[in-house]
């Protein structure tokens, strides 16, 4: 069964160092999501992506924050400085379809970030 | 804004005894519902959905309803296993909206 693959599992940088997390979506989709989940907090969405291009962010998403599809199967999110509170597991997840379609979206593993 | 409202865990409970987790959701428009369930290490798994009131989601045993007059999604299992063992996630997708909007979760303890 295709999935959705996380690299890497986990990624421990110095605070304002830059970090990329790297996501295969399902080959066949075409929406790109990131969402976080801070230790003990809820999972919380950053970003989708389709057409090459944002369609949706969150408050949390940033001047710092910024997703790229750097070729046709990977999907990339890239910290610029991080901080100490973007310590969290960092959820990738692709889907057929989306906008007003809601469609059922599949999640990877996840890259637990931990900022020191 | 929209929100998700589980019910506190960690739920305990022994194999066989019958499961309810609660989830409310509030929303201006009308939204998809969804459980997710993730496994010790692993990812968020869809575990089912319901798109317009009064569908009922199910899989693998477990059953939701989607109340929009009580604005509910609660997950239901008459009979759990060990191997259910996961934390629970209630989450909703608005119309028009392509973000999940999720519930705090519920982590799930079954005792052999």
């Amino acid at each position: 069964e295709p999935e959705v693959t996380q690299t890497p599992s986990h990624q421990v940088t110095q605070m304002g160092q830059e970090v990329i997390l790297r996501c295969v979506p399902i080959s066949n989709h075409l929406y790109f999501y990131w969402y976080r989940q801070i230790l003990g907090q809820k999972v919380e969405f950053l970003v989708s992506f389709y057409n090459n291009e944002i369609s949706e962010k969150s408050e949390i998403f940033d001047d710092q924050f910024s997703v790229e599809r750097p070729d046709g199967s990977n999907f990339t999110l890239k910290i610029r400085s991080t901080k100490l509170e973007d310590s969290a597991m960092y959820f990738c997840a692709s889907s057929v379809a989306g906008g007003f379609f809601t469609d059922t979206q599949y999640f990877g593993p996840g890259t637990r970030l931990t900022v020191l | 804004g929209d929100s998700v409202t589980q019910m506190e865990g960690p739920v305990t409970l022994s194999e066989e005894a019958f499961l309810t987790i609660n989830c409310t959701y509030t929303a201006t428009g009308y939204p998809s519902l969804f459980w997710y369930v993730q496994y010790p290490g692993e990812g968020l798994q869809l575990l089912l959905k319901a798109t317009k009131a009064d569908d009922k989601g199910s899989n693998k045993g477990f059953e939701a309803t989607y109340r929009k007059e009580t604005t509910s999604f609660h997950l239901e299992k008459g009979s759990v296993q060990v191997s259910d063992s996961a934390v629970y996630f209630c989450a909703l997708s608005d119309k028009g909206a392509q973000k999940l909007v999720f519930g705090q979760g519920t982590r799930l303890t079954i005792n052999p």
